[in-house]
């Protein structure tokens, strides 16, 4: 099965700065690698995705890139707000599940 | 569409009681998807059904734990003899298609307590 590692657990940011959150995979079939944000209280939501022929992919202040020879991929959150504050999911896969890592707590201070 | 509905939000119950926990998926979603929630253990995948037939189960801790989906718009999770180890949060998530290709749509959940 697919083995998924994400750094660092926790990411504390004061606002307006950035954060990059990585994750690392074990499955070299995996093909699709979408970052899922979880708020207190609530279910994970998708918040963007990329496929394996792309290397990267942009929207407004949110990005992900992929380096499918290493096995990783990075969310990059720029100009961070109080509101981003919550805990991210990666979840590479190629086939019908997600396996999801553990979770990187980001805090946006104010 | 009012997305994927949980219920109960909140359970408590006793060791040794059944619990229900029920779902209904986005509607025209194929698949559907059972997880648990902990701190120690992070999100794990527990069942997944596609076209009301269960797939995968092999996440399923014990025999205690089954899951049933009668219809395109209804599933159960249900744990009898529960245990405090059970405590958690169980998420229900639908998906179009396959949920590794695609996106998958998770309910609010249901924070399962067993004292």
């Amino acid at each position: 099965g697919e083995n998924v590692e994400q750094h660092p657990s926790t990411l504390s940011v004061q606002e307006g700065d950035s954060a990059v959150i990585k994750c690392t995979y074990s499955d070299s079939a995996s093909n699709y690698f979408p970052w899922y944000k979880q708020e207190l209280g609530k279910g994970p939501q998708l918040i963007i995705d990329i496929r394996s022929n792309v290397g990267e992919k942009k929207d407004q202040r949110i990005a992900v890139t992929l380096n499918k020879t290493a096995k990783h991929f990075s969310l990059h959150i720029t100009e961070t707000q109080p509101e981003d504050s919550a805990v991210y999911f990666c979840a590479p896969s190629g086939y019908s599940t997600l396996t999801f890592g553990k979770g990187t707590m980001l805090l946006v201070s104010p | 569409d009012a997305g994927v509905i949980q219920s109960p939000r909140h359970e408590v119950t006793e060791m040794g009681q059944e619990v229900t926990l029920r779902c209904k998926p986005i509607s025209g979603h194929d698949y559907l998807f059972w997880y648990r929630q902990t701190m120690m253990r992070g999100l794990e995948l527990l069942i997944y059904f596609n076209n009301n037939v269960p797939i995968d189960d092999s996440g399923m801790p014990e025999d205690r734990f089954s899951a049933k989906m009668p219809n395109a718009s209804f599933s159960t999770l249900k744990i009898q003899p529960s245990e405090p180890r059970d405590s958690a949060v169980y998420f229900c998530a639908s998906s179009l298609l396959g949920g590794g290709n695609t996106e998958a749509f998770f309910g609010q959940g249901t924070r399962l307590t067993v004292v």
